[in-house]
């Protein structure tokens, strides 16, 4: 079973915060991921990680930023939420290249 | 043309029938393949893996993988209500990214 975890699960804030969804695995993977998947639709990649102190931007032009200070820990931040941002945003870890994508449990969020 | 495409369905098969999913990738290059299964409002879940031409089964579940015709399937026997959900086909070239396919919804009918 993967270890990995977000919060909060469900966010509903108003136009203009700042938020940051959190993200820890504690499988040890060098490489974690954000994804953002609208209900029935595709994932889609947001930003990636290959290990401490690299990030890089994914297909998805995303107006967040994240950070990787941790190996465990790979925050998502968004400096002022707008109600584009709706949607539920995903996280995930992997071993070595091409191996298997484990998710956390999603953060759904909702921007009023 | 996109580089994962899946049939979106629905895809209705009774219970206790196989249900028979597919998967095209456009990259010839691409060398795993993964199967992910996702409840409503989930997050996806492996449930198969496969490398190498041919059949991999494990329980109820066979992925089949040709890549002269570049295409990945999976079969699921004997379907149950519970096995009602999307379920996503995922490709890996190599590096780092993996393309996930927007999904196969599945329907088994009790």
């Amino acid at each position: 079973e993967a270890d990995i975890y977000q919060t909060p699960r469900y966010l509903v804030i108003g136009t203009g915060k700042k938020i940051t969804l959190e993200c820890s695995q504690t499988m040890g993977h060098d490489k974690m991921y954000w994804y953002q998947q609208d209900p029935g639709m595709e994932l889609h990649l947001i930003h990636y990680s290959y290990g401490v102190n690299s990030t890089e931007k994914g297909d998805l032009s995303s107006e967040s930023t994240v950070s990787r200070i941790r190996t465990e820990h790979f925050p998502l931040t968004l400096e002022s939420a707008r109600p584009s941002h709706t949607s539920q945003y995903l996280c995930a870890s992997s071993e070595g290249t091409g191996g298997v994508q484990y998710f956390g449990p999603g953060t759904r969020l909702t921007v009023t | 043309q996109k580089e994962v495409e899946q049939n979106s369905g629905p895809l209705s098969v009774p219970e206790g029938a196989i249900a028979s999913l597919n998967c095209t990738y456009s990259d010839r290059v691409s060398q795993s393949f993964f199967w992910y299964r996702q409840y409503s409002g989930k997050s996806p879940e492996l449930i198969m893996s496969i490398y190498s031409n041919g059949d991999k089964e494990d329980g109820r579940f066979t992925a089949q993988l040709n890549k002269a015709s570049q295409y990945v399937s999976l079969l699921i026997r004997d379907s149950q209500p519970s096995d009602s959900a999307t379920y996503l086909c995922a490709v890996n070239t190599g590096g780092f990214k993996t393309i996930f396919g927007a999904g196969t919804r599945l329907f088994v009918k009790a």
